[in-house]
C-alpha cells in the first residue's frame, strides 16, 4: 500500500554538528521526493526536493540522498543551528499509472531536537 | 509577495455540525490542493482542485466537498463533522498540478 517512513520519531543533536534523517519509501516507481520542515504552529515548508534520475542535491545547508536500490532517501543538514529544531517529513509523489499527480504521500515525521 | 493564507486559523465546532474554511494560494498559483494533519501524524492529501474542478480525490468521504473560484481560491467544506474530523487542515498551492507544493499555516479545527 501507500506508505512513506522515517526510521526515527526523534532525533536529538548538538548545536554544530551534522544531522542525519532517513526515510524508507514503498513505490520503487516513483520519481520524485521531497523534504518538508514543519515548525510548531506552522504548515510544511519546502526544504529540497529530488528526482529519481539524481542520487545526490545540494542545497544550502542540507543535502538529499536518494538510493533507489534499497528505496531509501536521507536529509542531511550541516552544522546544525537551534533554529533548525523542528519536525521533518520526507514526502513522495504518487503515480497513477505511470503519470505523476498531485498526490503527496507523507511519512510521520521525525522530530529534530537541538542541543545548545 | 504573499505566500498561502488560510482563515479561520482556529475553529470549534460540535458533531453533527457543518463547518467551511478557506484558503488563499500564493500569487502566482493557480492548483489548491488540501491536506488533513492529525496529531503526530503526516499530512493525508483529500483532494486538488484545478481550473475550478476537483481533479483528484484522497481516501476522504464525500461529507468533504470543495470549491475553486475564478480568482484561484479556494474552500474546504465538511458536513456532519465526527470527533475524528479534528485535526490541522492545510492547504497548498502550486503552479500547476506537479509543481512543488507551497503550504499554508493551516486551520486547526476541533469538533466537540
Amino acid at each position: 500500500g501507500e506508505s512513506v517512513g522515517l526510521h526515527l520519531p526523534t532525533l536529538s543533536v548538538q548545536e554544530g554538528d551534522n544531522s542525519i534523517i532517513n526515510c524508507a519509501y514503498s513505490n520503487s516507481a516513483s520519481d520524485y521526493f521531497i523534504w518538508y520542515k514543519q515548525e510548531s504552529g506552522k504548515g510544511p515548508q519546502f526544504i529540497i526536493d529530488i528526482r529519481s534520475n539524481m542520487d545526490k542535491r545540494q542545497g544550502q545547508r542540507v543535502t538529499v540522498l536518494l538510493n533507489k536500490t534499497v528505496k531509501h532517501l536521507s536529509l542531511q543538514i550541516a552544522a546544525t543551528q537551534p533554529g533548525d529544531s523542528a519536525v521533518y517529513f520526507c514526502a513522495e509523489k504518487a503515480l497513477q499509472g505511470s503519470s505523476n499527480t498531485g498526490k503527496l504521500i507523507f511519512g510521520q515525521g521525525t522530530t529534530l531536537q537541538v542541543k545548545p | 509577495d504573499a505566500g498561502v493564507t488560510q482563515s479561520p486559523t482556529h475553529l470549534i465546532k460540535t458533531r453533527g455540525q457543518q463547518v467551511t474554511l478557506r484558503c488563499s494560494p500564493k500569487s502566482g498559483h493557480d492548483t489548491v490542493s488540501w491536506y488533513q494533519q492529525a496529531l503526530g501524524q503526516g499530512p493525508q492529501f483529500i483532494f486538488q482542485y484545478y481550473e475550478e474542478e476537483e481533479r483528484q480525490r484522497g481516501n476522504f468521504p464525500d461529507r468533504f466537498s470543495g470549491h475553486q473560484f475564478p480568482n484561484y481560491s479556494s474552500e474546504l467544506n465538511v458536513n456532519a463533522l465526527l470527533l475524528g474530523d479534528s485535526a490541522l487542515y492545510l492547504c497548498a498551492s502550486s503552479q500547476g498540478r506537479v509543481s512543488p507544493l507551497h503550504f499554508g499555516n493551516g486551520t486547526r479545527l476541533t469538533v466537540t
